[in-house]
């Protein structure tokens, strides 16, 4: 089955600064990759995506950068806020249906 | 709007005891997936329906968990009997059925086994 590794586990950044997560896969075949937010207690959402035609997609503060050679995808938020302290999660889908492979996540802590 | 909608909330049982859980996902949404999700870890699928067939229910311990979805809407996963290390919570998500559509989750169901 697909394999996802992220890293780091943990992520302290000052606000107002950059972060970086990265994830690695295993599956070649693989075309989709989304990035979930779970903050404490709630349930997880989907704050990015992107398929392997195209190699970076941004939304406001956040962006995914996607290099399929290297088999890996990274998430990046620019100028970090206090409400951006959350768990992410890389995923991908997993052997010939779409039930989603998560990562480990990222505890992501924004200092004052 | 409505999301997906699970219950209950929260259950604690006994191991070797039974337990039920109940999604109804978002209306239109063909496809239906459980996770589960341990302290600490990403969701894990269990089983994913698209209507009412399995998709994929090759991470579902069969010997213990089961779980259906009659007429293609509302779903129920049971665990028999449970064991200590069942204990999570139980995510519940939906999409439409186009490939790699966004996963909606519901509140999950936090499961403590004593």
């Amino acid at each position: 089955g697909e394999n996802v590794e992220q890293h780091p586990s943990t992520l302290s950044v000052q606000e107002g600064d950059s972060a970086v997560i990265k994830c690695t896969y295993s599956d070649s075949a693989s075309n989709y990759f989304p990035w979930y937010k779970q903050e404490l207690g709630k349930r997880p959402q989907l704050i990015i995506d992107i398929r392997s035609n195209v190699g970076e997609k941004k939304d406001q503060r956040i962006a995914v950068t996607l290099n399929k050679t290297a088999k890996h995808f990274s998430l990046h938020i620019t100028e970090t806020q206090p409400e951006d302290s959350a768990v992410y999660f890389c995923a991908v889908p997993g052997g010939g249906a779409d039930g989603l492979t998560f990562g480990k996540g990222t505890h992501l802590i924004i200092q004052p | 709007e409505a999301g997906v909608a699970q219950s209950p909330r929260y259950k604690i049982i006994e191991k070797r005891q039974s337990v039920a859980f109940w999604c109804n996902p978002i209306s239109g949404h063909a496809t239906l997936y459980w996770y589960q999700q341990i302290l600490g870890q990403g969701p894990k699928l269990l089983i994913q329906f698209q209507n009412n067939g399995v998709v994929d229910d090759s991470q579902l311990p069969k010997d213990r968990f089961s779980a259906e979805r009659l007429k293609g809407v509302d779903s129920t996963l049971k665990i028999q009997p449970a064991k200590l290390e069942d204990s999570a919570v139980y995510l519940c998500a939906s999409s439409l059925v186009l490939a790699y559509s966004e996963q909606y989750f519901g509140p999950g169901t936090r499961l403590t086994v004593t």
